[in-house]
């Protein structure tokens, strides 16, 4: 299956700052997606991110505070802008893989906004 | 779009008891089901998957699921745990190229 790495895998960040998470995929996908995790919550998906065009949010999240580049078939980054703590969370990218019928995550990033 | 249920978040067992975790779906179109697992420390996984065909479905490392389409249902079995089978269980649904979570069930298995 595609591997996805992704970086960084942890920070802690002050408020008000931005952070730019990286995804790297090993082979060349179509869609991209990114999750967050919130404490105690489930994955919920931020955007999809299809390369040539711009992402696609679901709603509650917005281009402003989540601004998402994918420059290639495998290669995607997610930027946090404006950071509070609710910022705090999980955020993973992942992959439809068609080899395995699935999807592929990445190890996540821990953010804690302090 | 696409909901998915589980319940007892919290599943504390000794090895070899059996498993089982329940996951409920809502979705109107036609569903992929999956199970993913994640180990403490490490990504999730995929366990098993659900598109077609054979209602029962088996997966890595002894799990399998059973889909019941009259009750929007996927719950996930296995007969005998291991220590090794600690880690939180995911549900989620697909469909229209986008994934749906269950909130996760975090299982613990006492030596």
């Amino acid at each position: 299956s595609a591997v996805i790495s992704q970086k960084p895998s942890r920070d802690i960040c002050q408020r008000g700052t931005s952070l730019t998470i990286q995804c790297q995929v090993d082979s060349q996908v179509t869609m991209m997606f990114w999750y967050r995790q919130q404490p105690g919550q489930s994955l919920t998906l931020i955007a999809t991110a299809n390369q040539g065009s711009e992402a696609t949010y679901e709603s509650g999240f917005v281009i402003d505070k989540f601004p998402i580049s994918r420059p290639n078939l495998t290669f995607s980054t997610l930027t946090v802008s404006n950071m509070s703590p609710e910022d705090s969370s999980i955020y993973l990218c992942s992959a439809i893989d068609y080899r395995v019928e699935g999807y592929t995550f990445g190890s996540g990033t821990r953010l804690t906004v302090v | 779009a696409q909901s998915v249920s589980q319940h007892n978040h919290h599943v504390i067992l000794s090895e070899a008891a059996s498993l089982e975790l329940g996951c409920n779906y809502s979705y109107g179109g036609t569903v992929n089901l999956f199970w993913y697992v994640q180990y403490p420390g490490q990504h999730l996984q995929l366990l098993l998957k659900y598109f077609s065909g054979d209602p029962l479905v088996k997966g890595i490392k002894g799990f399998e699921a059973e889909f019941i389409k009259s009750k929007f249902s996927f719950n996930l079995r296995k007969p005998s745990v291991q220590w090794s089978d600690t880690a939180e269980y995911f549900c989620a649904v697909g469909g229209n190229n986008r994934l749906a979570f269950g909130k996760g069930n975090q299982v613990v298995v006492i030596p």
